[in-house]
């Protein structure tokens, strides 16, 4: 049983590009979150999707970032127009229930030059 | 706004003693805390967790303890071990909402 898959683990991207960042959930967990965690900074979250629904983005940026989970396929973060200060670990995680907690993936790590 | 804080960064501690990390929350409406490990270049793992119905949770060398009046946890690891060195991070949920609120991390050195 595979736990939380993201990809690429190392992003680099120069300055005005776009970002791609993919996350498949654990086999049976319909809940995705999505956190950054900047350097010497604690996880903020971000974004929290079910299948094809955004439940909570209060905590996305208003311009550039964007984040889907289809009916098919992985759950993707998407930065347009990345920036330096876009450069942090993407942690997306899953959960069926929250008692059981999340579970994280690896993280991507962007890096915006 | 930081409704969960760790306001100690880093904390070393000698093998086989007691390793106590501290998280205070703000937000009252919290009434599950959890506790998250995080070594180098991967996520982080879950760890132990407690609601708030409870003021104590123990599995083997893990303790959370709950002070609800003074919106307080703390972690206890007792023996410390080598292996337990990591960044540590509590987090807390309100009722009925899957998104967990963060705190910023301590990082725990056990010294062989």
């Amino acid at each position: 049983n595979a736990g939380v898959m993201q990809n690429p683990r190392h992003l680099v991207r120069r300055r005005g590009q776009e970002a791609r960042l993919r996350c498949s959930p654990m086999k049976g967990h319909s809940h995705v979150y999505w956190y950054r965690q900047l350097p010497e900074e604690g996880l903020k979250f971000m974004v929290y999707l079910q299948k094809e629904n955004i439940i909570d983005e209060s905590g996305m940026p208003k311009e550039r970032f964007s984040a889907e989970f289809p009916k098919e396929g992985p759950s993707i973060l998407r930065i347009q127009q990345v920036v330096r200060g876009d450069s942090a670990a993407y942690f997306c995680a899953s959960s069926s229930v929250i008692q059981e907690g999340y579970t994280f993936g690896s993280g991507t790590r962007l890096t915006v030059v | 706004d930081q409704q969960v804080k760790q306001n100690s960064p880093s904390l070393s501690v000698q093998e086989g003693r007691i390793s106590i990390l501290n998280c205070d929350y703000t937000n009252s409406m919290f009434d599950y805390f959890l506790w998250y490990k995080k070594y180098p270049a991967e996520g982080p793992t879950f760890l132990i967790s407690i609601s708030s119905i409870k003021d104590k949770n123990e599995d083997g060398r893990f303790t959370v303890f709950l002070n609800k009046s003074a919106k307080h946890l703390s972690l206890h690891i007792v023996p410390s071990q080598p292996g337990d060195s990591a960044v540590y991070f509590c987090a807390a949920s309100v009722a009925g909402a899957n998104n967990l609120f963060f705190g910023t991390g301590t990082r725990l050195t056990v010294i062989p």
